[in-house]
């Protein structure tokens, strides 16, 4: 059965203290990795798309990467602005969306 | 550019009741997908919408449904209203289906059955 999770389920980070989430999957074939923030009341926002093992994507303090089997959002250097819940989601190849249940970051100053 | 819109953003209903929510893409974009967001269960997909016609389906029973009207505007129904019914929809719009088009959501329509 395919399935996405995640962990750790919530992290709280002083500022500044740098860390890592982890998006694990099991699919029948992978066409894509996204990862989303999704802030309070409001959909998911786009943060990237991973498409083969070993890719890399950064875009300001995070950082996402892609295994075989699973992928990690690096957050370096955290700000309190980047408290948010991070989801990753999988398309597989039957075109399926399958999301993770999220990690809740909270960034304390 | 005005984001993806859902109408309406809140919404009180009675268990076997019918309702319907919009959604409004991006201009320019053709591809709708919905999803349902509970505390419990995550995020879900429950359809994707291209040029009017439903690309592919999720694990949801019939009761939820949807089309796609010409101007790329998209509608779900739920019909027969159950309790578990209760969640945030979320519409997410992009420019096409292949999976390199990046989804827009927006805020979503918090369905509330009492």
């Amino acid at each position: 059965e395919d399935q996405v999770t995640q962990s750790p389920e919530a992290l709280r980070l002083q500022e500044g203290e740098s860390s890592s989430l982890n998006c694990s999957y099991t699919v029948s074939g992978l066409r894509g990795l996204f990862w989303y923030r999704q802030d309070p009341g409001k959909g998911p926002e786009f943060l990237f798309t991973l498409y083969s093992a070993g890719e890399e994507k950064e875009k300001e303090r995070l950082k996402a990467t892609l295994t075989k089997k699973e992928s990690f959002l690096h957050i370096t250097a955290p700000k309190p602005e980047d408290s948010a819940t991070y989801l990753c989601a999988v398309k597989t190849s039957y075109d399926k969306v399958i999301f993770g249940p999220g990690t809740s970051l909270s960034v304390i100053p | 550019k005005a984001g993806v819109t859902q109408t309406p953003r809140y919404l009180i209903k009675t268990r076997g009741q019918q309702v319907t929510l919009s959604c409004s893409p991006i201009s320019g974009h053709r591809s709708v997908s919905w999803y349902q967001q509970t505390p419990g269960q995550g995020l879900q997909f429950l359809f994707e919408y291209f040029s009017e016609t439903q690309r592919n389906k999720g694990n949801f029973p019939g009761r939820f449904s949807g089309r796609q009207f010409s101007n790329s505007r998209s509608e779900m129904n739920v019909s027969t209203l159950e309790l578990g019914d209760s969640a945030l929809y979320l519409c997410a719009s992009s420019l096409d289906t292949g999976v390199g088009n990046e989804q827009f959501f927006g805020p979503g329509t918090r369905l509330t059955v009492l």
